[in-house]
């Protein structure tokens, strides 16, 4: 599954660390993108979600899109050990229907040491 | 009060045997799905299921099959179980089948066929 591209680490940082988590693709019919989070032993769970070019903020979370480059990225300001997960990044061309289809990356393991 | 509860969380069985994961939603939500996450992490769409009708089918053996009662339920029944089917399985649900109402995820259930 090449269509997806993410790094999966494991990224170590310390506490109060800004995290950059990134994906590239390389379907340029992607429109909406997403970023989940998976603790583990757990199922993903959204956090932010996207659509088109641009940057979207909540709290210490900022998602941003280029579809220029294909390239999608997610900080993380601040880090906290809570945020210690494997972050999935996951798109689709589409609202619904069959172009809905999820496509997600491997996903990057993140740990925040206090 | 789980959301998206799956049954069993482990299950190992012996290749050739025939198996079903239960998955029930409490949320109200119309749309359910069926995940599997291989030893290589990805998370790939099996089945789509909006109000009780199949919606998406991608490309699984047909040894696998899905059946809704109801909207709140979707159950993932396996035949012939082979080795290459050892992997975590997620059921999840949406509001409506568009992507961008988010899934809420199960806990997974870790299939081991030995």
């Amino acid at each position: 599954q090449k269509e997806v591209e993410q790094d999966p680490g494991p990224l170590s940082v310390p506490e109060g660390a800004i995290v950059s988590l990134n994906c590239t693709y390389s379907n340029s019919a992607f429109q909406y993108f997403m970023w989940y989070r998976q603790y583990s032993r757990k199922g993903p769970e959204l956090l932010m979600y996207t659509y088109s070019s641009g940057n979207k903020e909540d709290g210490r979370f900022t998602a941003q899109v280029d579809k220029s480059s294909k390239y999608i990225s997610l900080f993380i300001r601040d880090s906290q050990p809570s945020d210690s997960a494997t972050y999935l990044c996951a798109m689709s061309e589409g609202y619904g229907g069959s172009q809905g289809n999820l496509i997600f990356g491997k996903g990057t393991k993140l740990s925040v040491k206090p | 009060d789980t959301a998206v509860s799956q049954t069993p969380k482990y299950l190992v069985t012996q290749m050739g045997n025939d198996k079903s994961i239960k998955c029930e939603q409490n949320l109200g939500h119309d749309t359910m799905y069926w995940y599997k996450q291989d030893s290589k992490k990805f998370l790939k769409i099996m089945f789509s299921y909006n109000n009780k009708e199949l919606i998406i089918n991608e490309t699984v053996p047909n040894r696998f099959s899905p059946k809704s009662p109801d909207k709140a339920h979707l159950n993932l029944h396996i035949n012939s179980l082979e080795l290459g089917d050892s992997a975590v399985y997620f059921c999840a649900s949406s509001r409506g089948p568009g992507v961008v109402y988010g899934y809420t995820f199960g806990s997974g259930t870790r299939l081991t066929v030995v």
